[in-house]
């Protein structure tokens, strides 16, 4: 069972460059979710879709783009890259999203901006 | 939005317990608690629903007073698996938000 995943593990960029997160489930959830995760702090909701070709933003979607063409994958877009974008990001994914469904964690991308 | 969670920290000794505490300041439907160790993601313990029914972890326990717009999650004989830092979440519509967090060492 493969669950959530997301590649690469680790990642260091320099500023103005982009990058695209990659995010799996195998799990047939429909939500799909995107968080980061600063040193120390809570997790902040950056996008999040409740389908396949729907998204939206969440809490601190600046900086940051988004796709859902197939139920399967989320990818997270980075586009120039901040210092202040350095983060742990985590994809998540829930059944149907509903508010009495667990979401379920991937093990993290550790970026860095230089 | 962000659901206030306390204390911020507590340490335990073995076999101690502890609670945690989460408010929010937005109606709640449910309340979602989460475990995460260091260097790791999160990892789902319970969900409280509105009128009482809970699912998840048969070893911890919580409440959810709607009305307070509160939940504790109660920790019992803490072992010291239980470290890591616990987070509550609740739902505002589609988005989700979790709370501050609360870290938790439980020490020989």
């Amino acid at each position: 069972n493969a669950g959530v995943t997301q590649t690469p593990k680790f990642r260091i960029l320099k500023i103005g460059q982009s990058m695209t997160l990659q995010c799996a489930q195998d799990m047939n959830h429909n939500y799909m979710y995107w968080y980061r995760q600063d040193p120390g702090m809570g997790l902040k909701l950056i996008y999040y879709s409740v389908g396949a070709g729907i998204t939206d933003k969440g809490e601190v979607p600046n900086g940051y783009n988004v796709s859902r063409s197939t139920t399967e994958d989320f990818p997270l877009r980075l586009e120039l890259a901040a210092p202040s974008q350095t983060s742990v990001y985590f994809c998540a994914s829930s059944y149907f999203g509903g508010q009495d469904q667990p979401q379920h964690f991937g093990d993290g991308t550790r970026l860095s901006i230089l | 939005q962000q659901p206030v969670q306390s204390p911020q920290a507590v340490i335990l000794r073995e076999g101690e317990d502890a609670v945690i505490n989460c408010s929010s300041s937005k109606a709640l439907y449910s309340v979602h608690w989460y475990r995460q160790k260091h260097g790791e993601a999160p990892v789902f313990l319970m969900i409280l629903l509105k009128g009482g029914e809970q699912k998840g972890h048969e070893k911890i326990s919580a409440s959810f007073n709607e009305k307070k717009q509160q939940s504790s999650l109660y920790l019992t004989a803490s072992q010291l698996s239980y470290s890591g830092t616990y987070f509550c979440g609740t739902h505002t519509g589609n988005q989700f938000y979790f709370g501050t967090g609360t870290s938790l060492t439980v020490i020989p």
